[in-house]
């Protein structure tokens, strides 16, 4: 198992600018998912890619979109960033068995 | 829709002492059901999961909970805590068999560990 890694580990951003956080999953692994966890808060789903194909999605705005490809990496984008978005991202992948396999984050600060 | 509510934001217990940490959930179809911890400036961690097979599930580090469907609850318990255990914990749910569902978590609980 090489596991979930996430790129970069730490980002720092200004309003209104864009930004791309990359996940790359278990082989195997078709089911992509990514969360925002705030400070002192609980991981919030944003989206889940099956196949490359979105097929779940929270409360989350447009300006959150994704990309999953063939090769079992994944890309969150957002735009327009606001204040509000700095957090923690996580990637979570899932195979066949039950169950996520987490990375370690992406850690966005928006100034 | 279906979600979670952690009871207890911080629990603390002394080093040897009983951990139990309070999850309920609401589902209206059956449900999976998972622990997860974190550390300080890290991702989750599976602690274990409950996917309709025993009710009483073990897990790492000598967690284990239980899923009670009358109580709609699932517990985390170890029965002597370590230091090594300080860290937040998650409740999960996800819907079985369902396409598109995803995690949803709790707020957290954060367990602090004295000596």
């Amino acid at each position: 198992e090489t596991g979930v890694t996430q790129s970069p580990t730490h980002l720092i951003k200004t309003r209104g600018q864009q930004v791309t956080l990359r996940c790359s999953s278990q082989s195997g692994h078709n089911t992509v998912s990514w969360y925002q966890q705030a400070l002192g808060q609980g991981p919030q789903f944003i989206f889940q890619y099956y196949r490359e194909e979105e097929n779940g999605r929270g409360n989350f705005p447009p300006r959150f979109s994704g990309l999953q490809f063939p090769n079992y990496s994944s890309e969150l984008n957002v735009n327009a960033l606001e204040l509000d978005d700095s957090a923690l991202y996580l990637c979570a992948s899932r195979g066949t068995v039950i169950g996520y396999t987490f990375g370690s984050g992406t850690r966005l600060t928006v100034v | 829709a279906q979600s979670v509510t952690q009871l207890g934001s911080h629990v603390s217990v002394s080093e040897g002492a009983l951990v139990l940490l309070r999850c309920n959930y609401s589902s209206s179809v059956p449900p999976y059901l998972f622990w997860y911890v974190q550390y300080p400036n890290q991702g989750l961690q599976l602690l274990l999961k409950y996917t309709s097979a025993a009710t009483l599930v073990k897990g790492i580090n000598g967690f284990e909970a239980e899923f009670k469907k009358s109580e709609t609850s699932f517990h985390l318990t170890k029965p002597s805590a370590h230091m090594s255990d300080a860290a937040e914990y998650f409740c999960a749910v996800t819907l079985a068999n369902q396409a598109g569902t995803a995690l949803i978590f709790g707020k957290g609980t954060t367990l602090s560990v004295s000596s």
